[in-house]
């Protein structure tokens, strides 16, 4: 079974400045993913970036960018120029590779980071 | 893109009665999967379908069941309501490895 630990239950940091946020995982699998979703107080969860374990090159998208440490199994996201909007639950969270004919596990989520933007 | 659509979005059950919570996929997916989020947790997953067979399921008890039916809708049906099952439910349709999630159904077990 895998485990997903975040360390961080809730961050504060001003406007504009970068935030890192921590996530570090346990499994034998050696394909798997990696997500960070984000969950306003709207609830609806929305995938902020992923990461395939093979690659070794650190997915971006746009302000988000991971630091991903296969062999420490360490996972974490830096959001850039922080804006008020990104205020909300990140979840970190691992799924395993799917091969055809192979049971599903699902996301295993952590247990979350509260990060505040302060405008 | 359509997104994924839940129904309803609260729900409030007395202790032991019967619930179905209704998904509708995007467009495209073939996979489903719910998972129950309790208060300040993380979503925990519950179990998935894949062309309408169960294909993983979590640590959840039998009262736990699904269907997917043909057009890639979902039902999560739970019988015998306890207080615990009180807790966000939430739907996402996947494909290639990227899960797409719904806006939830608020669940409170009284």
């Amino acid at each position: 079974a895998q485990t997903v630990t975040q360390s961080q239950p809730e961050m504060s940091v001003q406007e504009a400045e970068t935030v890192t946020l921590s996530c570090t995982y346990d499994t034998s699998e050696s394909n798997y993913y990696l997500f960070w979703y984000k969950q306003p107080p709207s609830r609806q969860m929305i995938l902020v970036i992923r990461q395939e374990a093979y690659k070794q090159q650190n997915a971006t998208e746009n302000r988000f960018s991971v630091n991903f440490q296969k062999a420490a199994k360490s996972f974490s996201l830096k959001i850039s120029d922080s804006q008020l909007g990104d205020t909300a639950m990140y979840f970190c969270a691992f799924m395993k590779r799917m091969y055809s004919g192979g049971g599903a596990d699902g996301l295993t989520f952590g247990k979350g980071t509260h990060l505040i933007i302060q405008p | 893109e359509t997104g994924v659509t839940q129904s309803p979005t609260h729900l409030i059950k007395t202790r032991g009665q019967q619930v179905t919570l209704r998904c509708s996929s995007q467009s495209g997916h073939n996979t489903v999967s719910w998972y129950q989020q309790a208060l300040g947790q993380g979503p925990q997953f519950i179990f998935q379908y894949y062309r309408e067979e169960e294909n993983g399921r979590g640590n959840f008890p039998p009262r736990f069941s699904g269907l997917q039916f043909p057009n890639y809708s979902s039902e999560l049906n739970v019988n015998a309501l306890e207080l615990d099952d009180s807790a966000l439910y939430l739907c996402a349709s996947s494909f290639s490895g990227a899960s797409l999630f719904g806006p939830g159904t608020r669940l409170l077990v009284l």
